[in-house]
């Protein structure tokens, strides 16, 4: 299936900072998907980017989609202990299936 | 709504044993995917079904695993038998459409598989 690199892994923040996390593919996608995982929980659907240089936004959270639709980002403004969890990107290209990156788990320091 | 609804939240078994996931979609969706998470490979699509019907089981492992889905509204994911390297967090999520690349999905709590 489609592969998506997810960097970083891991992350440590001071509450109130910024935190960013990226997707890239090697291939054109189709679309791109963000989750958030708390931890012990399950993952939950934050929202779903299709078209070149889209960018969303939900309060503190930004999502961008490349022009080129091969990368993908989120960036949370100054961060909450309630930010806490792992962030996946999920893609798809020509295979037409959804397959997760690795995530990116952040811990917010308070 | 009560969501995606599986069964057991915690499994503990011995190897060699059969183990049967159970998995409740959100009634109207009409897709349903079974996902395995670990440290070491992340989240992978295992089956998933549109309509009750298998479409895609490329991701299961191997003979040992089976997953069918009777009705609309249930589903079952069996290890038989069961491997320490089975362990790990079983999902079930659905949406609603043909199972497709752009459909939003809802995950259940998963089943926490512990196969000593």
């Amino acid at each position: 299936g489609q592969q998506v690199m997810q960097i970083p892994q891991y992350q440590h923040v001071q509450e109130g900072e910024d935190f960013t996390t990226y997707c890239n593919s090697s291939t054109t996608l189709s679309n791109i998907q963000w989750y958030k995982q708390r931890p012990g929980g399950h993952p939950v659907f934050l929202i779903q980017l299709v078209k070149s240089g889209e960018v969303k936004k939900q309060k503190r959270l930004t999502f961008q989609f490349g022009e080129a639709k091969k990368n993908s980002s989120l960036h949370i403004t100054a961060t909450q202990t309630t930010d806490v969890g792992t962030y996946f990107c999920a893609a798809s290209g020509s295979a037409r299936q959804l397959t997760f990156g690795s995530g990116t788990q952040l811990t917010v320091l308070p | 709504d009560a969501g995606v609804i599986q069964s057991p939240r915690h499994e503990v078994t011995e190897m060699g044993q059969e183990v049967t996931l159970r998995c409740k979609p959100i009634s109207g969706h009409n897709s349903l995917f079974w996902y395995r998470q670990t440290m070491m490979r992340g989240l992978e699509l295992l089956i998933y079904f549109n309509n009750n019907v298998p479409i895609d089981d490329s991701g299961m492992p191997e003979d040992r695993f089976s997953a069918k889905m009777p009705n609309a509204s249930f589903s079952t994911l069996k290890i038989q038998p069961s491997e320490p390297r089975d362990s790990a967090v079983y999902f079930c999520a659905s949406s609603f459409g043909r199972g497709g690349y752009n459909e939003k999905l809802f995950f259940g709590s998963g089943t926490q598989l512990s196969v000593l």
